[in-house]
């Protein structure tokens, strides 16, 4: 079956300090990643896609297929960095994102 | 890019009733999706309504409860039929355009529907 798993409701961490938000996902073929991450009183936006391999806001996000895993990173946190982050699979890639499957998402708390 | 609008942006609603939530876009797109969120729940993908056909509806989720609308390339409906308080949800609507690395979701405000 298809599924997205995050297994932190919320991580709270200090700013500067690193951070890690993980997604696990299952999924039988090779999927397009998501990360998907939504702002106090925001709309939910793309964060970033595993196929750019980019960084986004300070965010990575690697894609280990023998883990199945796509764990959102930054070095240093900020506090504006707060808000709800959503993991999210498609697939394959090069078709449609239509029925992107979520995560629970991870409310990520950046203290001062 | 593409920016969305959902009407209404929250509602009340009484048992048994209907309400319909209106999604615009700000360019013409093929794809749009409808998406429910229930509370401490994860996005889940209800249907996708393309111009010109039938909405495709997904796993658990029928046309009777949630018919769907899709007039033109900019604009869809979506109705919560006979609601219960289980439909009390967040429900989004978004759409596939390009973005800035290639196609990607864009989605809607949301539309919170509290049912008593």
């Amino acid at each position: 079956a298809q599924r997205v798993t995050q297994p932190e409701k919320l991580l709270s961490v200090f700013k500067g300090a690193p951070v890690e938000l993980k997604c696990n996902y299952s999924y039988s073929g090779s999927p397009e990643l998501f990360w998907y991450v939504q702002y106090s009183r925001q709309r939910l936006q793309l964060l970033l896609r595993h196929i750019s391999r980019e960084s986004i806001k300070g965010f990575t996000a690697d894609l280990n297929k023998g883990e199945t895993s796509f764990h959102l990173k930054k070095p240093f946190a900020q506090e504006e960095d707060s808000a709800m982050y959503y993991c999210a699979l498609s697939g394959p890639y090069g078709g449609s994102q239509g029925n992107l499957i979520f995560g629970k998402g991870t409310k990520l708390s950046v203290k001062p | 890019s593409a920016v969305i609008s959902q009407k209404p942006s929250r509602d009340i609603c009484q048992r048994g009733t209907s309400l319909t939530i209106q999604c615009q876009v700000d360019s013409q797109v093929t794809m749009m999706f409808w998406y429910r969120q229930q509370p401490g729940q994860s996005l889940t993908l209800i249907a996708t309504a393309n111009q010109g056909s039938e909405a495709t509806y997904e796993s658990g989720f029928v046309i009777d409860k949630f018919p769907i609308s899709r007039p033109n390339l900019t604009f869809s409906t979506l109705t919560v039929s006979n609601m219960s308080p289980e439909d009390s949800s967040i429900y989004l609507c978004s759409v596939e355009s390009f973005g800035g690395g290639g196609d990607e979701q864009f989605f809607g405000p949301g539309t919170r529907l509290t049912v008593l």
